[in-house]
């Protein structure tokens, strides 16, 4: 079986200062693990995604994360936060080969100015 | 260019009728899935598909119904058994094997008039 908590359903950040959007996981199999953001009324991008290779990775718009097995976790964090980043942000696992996706129930993120 | 798309945008169901949710991929993905999106509830899935002629029920599908003629299409029928349909729904496609990250349609909003 598996699941995905985020441990924050608000994160408020000053712009220009760090982000850090907290997400554990459980995992009976060996875990693929993405961060994808959603705008208003808008689809889900993918920030970035771990398949098993190197544990820190690297997204979009500066975003990073690390996979921490001894933890399971899988925070999402960025060194400087700008106004454009206020979106919601789900953590997703899934069973690397393949099966559905399990979705964390979100974090919003707003930055003030 | 390569992409999922939804349509409609925005759809408006009277009490009693049924309506289809169109989702057309054109990326060869095997697996594809609907959602439904409620204000801070995340979120959930109602039914996913990764072969042409099956599908499986996710966790909220009574009410729904879909089907997989086509690799490309997956459409999503809400059906007047469906009690509070008013939501905002996410078709999404990925493999299922390999590189499993989904990509998102741009959303359907279906309201109850």
């Amino acid at each position: 079986a598996q699941s995905v908590t985020q441990l924050d359903s608000h994160v408020s950040v000053s712009e220009g200062t760090p982000v850090l959007l907290r997400c554990n996981y459980s995992s009976s199999y060996s875990p693929s693990l993405f961060w994808y953001v959603q705008h208003p009324n808008k689809g889900l991008q993918l920030l970035l995604k771990y398949t098993s290779a190197a544990t820190l990775v690297k997204g979009i718009n500066g975003f990073e994360a690390e996979f921490k097995k001894s933890e399971t976790s899988f925070h999402l964090t960025k060194p400087s936060a700008h106004m454009s980043d206020a979106a919601e942000y789900f953590c997703v696992v899934t069973r690397t080969g393949g099966d559905k996706l399990i979705f964390g129930t979100g974090t919003r993120l707003q930055v003030f100015p | 260019d390569g992409g999922i798309t939804q349509s409609p945008k925005y759809l408006f169901r009277k009490e009693g009728q049924n309506v289809t949710l169109s989702c057309e991929q054109n990326l060869n993905h095997d697996a594809m899935y609907w959602y439904r999106q409620d204000p801070g509830q995340g979120l959930r899935l109602i039914y996913y598909s990764q072969i042409v002629n099956d599908f499986q029920k996710g966790d909220i599908a009574e009410g729904y119904s879909v089907s997989r003629e086509k690799k490309e299409s997956f459409p999503l029928t809400v059906t007047s058994a469906q009690k509070n349909p008013t939501a905002f729904y996410l078709c999404a496609s990925s493999m299922i094997r390999g590189e499993v990250e989904a990509f998102f349609g741009q959303g359907t909003r279906l309201t109850v008039v």
